[in-house]
C-alpha cells in the first residue's frame, strides 16, 4: 500500500493553521498514524487510528479522515512545531511510511 | 521510564553481514510486538520488519526491500531485539531505528497499532 503525502514542504509561520494530507492507493479504513521527526531525533507519535491524539501531544495536533484521504491539521502552529511529519499506514501487514512533509519557517 | 537503545552498527562492505541488537528496558518486553525502522541519509522513514510476541507465535514481517535477506529475532531472557542483516547492499546504508507497538481496541472492536517508543538509532553504512 502506497502512502502519498503532499505537499512535501511547506512554509508557514507561527500561528498559522497548516494541514498536510496523505491518500493510501486502497482503502485503509482509519488505519494511519502520524509521526513528528526533528532533526537529530527520533520520530515521536501524535495521532494514531487516523484521529486519536497520543497522550502528552498538544491539542492543536488533530487528525481526520478515513478510507484513503487523511490529514493532519495543527490549528496554530508553534515555533516547537516545526518539523518533518509522516503519515504511517499500518492496515496490511507489512506497514508503509508516506514520504514526510518538512515544515519550515517563512 | 521506557528506553530502547541500539547497538551493532558499523561500516561493512557490499555483500557482507551485520547483526544489530536493541536492548530494552522499563517495560514488559514479551508483551510487545517489536519492529525496526530505518532512514537513509537525508530521506525518509522506511519500515523494515517486525517480530510478534510469544502468543503469535514470534512470527516476523518483512518489508520487500530486504525479505529474504534480513532476519528479525527477539531473546525474551535478554528483553533484547535483534536483526541479522546480510547481503548487504550500499542501499542498506541508514539510521536503524527499534520501536515498540502498542495497541489500543478502537470503536469498531479491532486494534490500532502504533509506535509509541523508539530508540536513538544505530548508524549502518555498506561501502567498500
Amino acid at each position: 500500500i502506497q502512502m502519498t503525502q503532499s505537499p512535501s514542504s511547506l512554509s508557514a509561520s507561527v500561528g498559522d493553521r497548516v494541514t498536510i494530507t496523505c491518500r493510501a492507493s486502497q482503502s485503509i479504513a482509519s488505519s494511519v498514524n502520524w509521526y513528528q521527526q526533528k532533526p537529530g531525533k527520533a520520530p515521536n507519535l501524535l495521532i494514531y487510528g487516523a484521529s486519536n491524539l497520543q497522550g502528552g501531544v498538544p491539542s492543536r495536533f488533530g487528525g481526520s479522515g478515513s478510507g484513503t484521504d487523511f490529514s493532519l491539521t495543527i490549528s496554530s502552529l508553534q515555533p516547537e512545531d516545526f518539523a518533518t511529519y509522516y503519515c504511517q499506514q499500518t492496515y496490511s501487514t507489512v506497514w508503509t511510511f508516506g514520504q514526510g512533509t518538512k515544515v519550515e519557517i517563512k | 521510564e521506557v528506553q530502547l537503545v541500539e547497538s551493532g552498527g558499523g561500516l561493512v562492505q557490499p555483500g557482507g553481514s551485520l547483526r544489530l541488537s536493541c536492548a530494552a528496558s522499563g517495560f514488559t518486553f514479551s508483551d510487545h510486538y517489536m519492529d525496526w525502522v530505518r532512514q537513509a541519509p537525508g530521506k525518509g522513514l522506511e519500515w523494515v520488519g517486525r517480530v510478534r510476541n510469544k502468543p503469535k507465535s514470534y512470527t516476523t514481517e518483512y518489508a520487500a526491500s530486504v525479505r529474504g535477506r534480513f532476519t528479525i529475532s527477539r531473546d525474551d531472557s535478554k528483553n533484547s531485539l535483534y536483526l541479522q542483516m546480510s547481503t548487504l547492499k550500499a542501499e542498506d546504508t541508514a539510521l536503524y531505528y527499534c520501536t515498540r507497538l502498542e495497541r489500543r481496541l478502537g470503536s469498531q472492536n479491532s486494534y490500532f497499532y502504533y509506535m509509541d517508543a523508539w530508540g536513538t538509532g544505530t548508524t549502518v553504512t555498506v561501502s567498500s
